[in-house]
Order: C-alpha cells, then sequence, then structure tokens
C-alpha cells in the first residue's frame, strides 16, 4: 500500500491565484520529495526536502515539512495555465537512505483556469 | 546532458507473451529504479538496481524481473503477461539515495 496520502484529490483554480496540495506519510523519512506529471508524461522533480528541513522555496514553489505531523503542503504561488497537472509527493525512507525506493502518493490533479 | 530514455515508447501484447523494457539513465546516474503507474493503484515501485545488482524489491510478483548493464542502462522483463499489466511504466536514475530522481517519459504497455 502507498504510504503517502494528498489532499486534495482534485483542485481548480484561476491564473493568478495559489494553490495548496498537502501530503501526509506514515513512517519516518529521509526525505520528501514533489514531483509534477503532465498527461501521458514521465515524472519531472519539482523540490527535495531533508527531514532535518522545515521550508524550502525555488520559484514559485514553496514546500513545508513538518516531521512530527508526518505532513508536507506544496505551494504554488501566482499560478498560471501551464502549471496545470498532476502533482506527487514521494517519501524516501529512514533506514534505507542510500536506496532509490520512493513511496508516492495518489497525486493531486490541477487544473489552472486561464 | 541527455536525459533518461526509455524505449519503446508504446507497446501492445496479448496475455501469455512477455515483454522487455529498456532504460538508459543519465551519464553517472548509477542507480535505477523502475515503477509501475495504473489509475487503481497509482505509482508503485517495482525494483532498484545499483552497480548492476537488485538493491531494493517492491511487491510484485516474479513474472516481473530486471537488470542493469555495467553501463548502468537497465531492462525489466515481464513475463506471461496479464491484462492488468497494462500500465505505464516509468524508470528513474538517480545519483544517491539524497538526490533527486530523473524520470524518462514511460513505456505504456497495453495488453489484449
Amino acid at each position: 500500500s502507498q504510504q503517502g496520502e494528498e489532499d486534495p484529490q482534485a483542485l481548480s483554480i484561476q491564473e493568478g491565484e495559489n494553490a495548496t496540495m498537502n501530503c501526509s506519510y506514515k513512517t519516518s523519512i529521509n526525505n520528501l520529495q514533489w514531483y509534477r506529471q503532465n498527461s501521458g508524461r514521465g515524472l519531472v522533480h519539482l523540490i527535495l526536502i531533508r527531514s532535518n528541513e522545515r521550508e524550502k522555496h525555488s520559484g514559485r514553489l514553496r514546500v513545508t515539512l513538518d516531521t512530527s505531523k508526518k505532513s508536507s503542503s506544496l505551494l504554488i504561488t501566482a499560478s498560471r495555465a501551464a502549471d496545470t497537472a498532476s502533482y506527487f509527493c514521494a517519501t524516501g525512507f529512514r533506514g534505507s537512505s542510500n536506496t532509490g525506493k520512493l513511496i508516492f502518493g495518489q497525486g493531486t490533479t490541477l487544473q489552472v483556469k486561464p | 546532458k541527455a536525459g533518461v530514455t526509455q524505449t519503446p515508447r508504446y507497446l501492445i501484447k496479448t496475455r501469455g507473451q512477455q515483454v522487455t523494457l529498456s532504460c538508459s539513465p543519465i551519464s553517472g546516474h548509477r542507480s535505477v529504479s523502475w515503477y509501475q503507474q495504473t489509475p487503481g493503484q497509482g505509482l508503485q515501485f517495482l525494483f532498484e538496481y545499483f552497480s548492476e545488482t537488485q538493491r531494493n524489491k517492491g511487491n510484485f510478483p516474479g513474472r516481473f524481473s530486471g537488470r542493469q548493464f555495467s553501463n548502468s542502462r537497465s531492462e525489466m522483463n515481464v513475463s506471461t503477461l496479464e491484462l492488468g499489466d497494462s500500465a505505464l511504466y516509468l524508470c528513474a536514475g538517480q545519483a544517491d539515495g539524497n538526490q533527486p530522481q530523473h524520470f524518462g517519459d514511460g513505456t505504456r504497455l497495453s495488453i489484449l
């Protein structure tokens, strides 16, 4: 079974608005990553946040991590139509920090209307 | 530098057949992981190879296997195909465990 749970499952906003997606996980992690997937394509890495970090920024993206609540959030500010995609959180396990096994959430489908 | 290359992009097979998918990671990425993506189960980890050795394995039956070559290219094989094996198969390369994974565009496998 998948470890990550994402909320909401679907989100529809207008261009220029902010979009927030949440992710929860169950066990101790080494890092948490966010990926974007456009329809029928592979996953594009957005941000990796390590378990000892609380917040990270990259352009219009802001990720927070709360290990006490086992949760993370992804904020996309000033959204654009091109941000329309599915967004996934993925966790790398503590205890297997040198392996490539990622556990993905179910994803949030974001639609940004022009 | 070149991205992750997966071939073929699309494949149609019938039940009972076998299939081999290929993945070439970014140069220098010695770890290759495979994932299966379906509408019902989402993204599920299949296995990971590092230095030609399987380092981690997900909960898939033995019909799913893989290997890695000395140049880090990886193949996965699925034998005795079932309808439920229809999925997008993604591979990802990684430099080390605390770095992001870089994904190919996947192979869309359809079983008739």
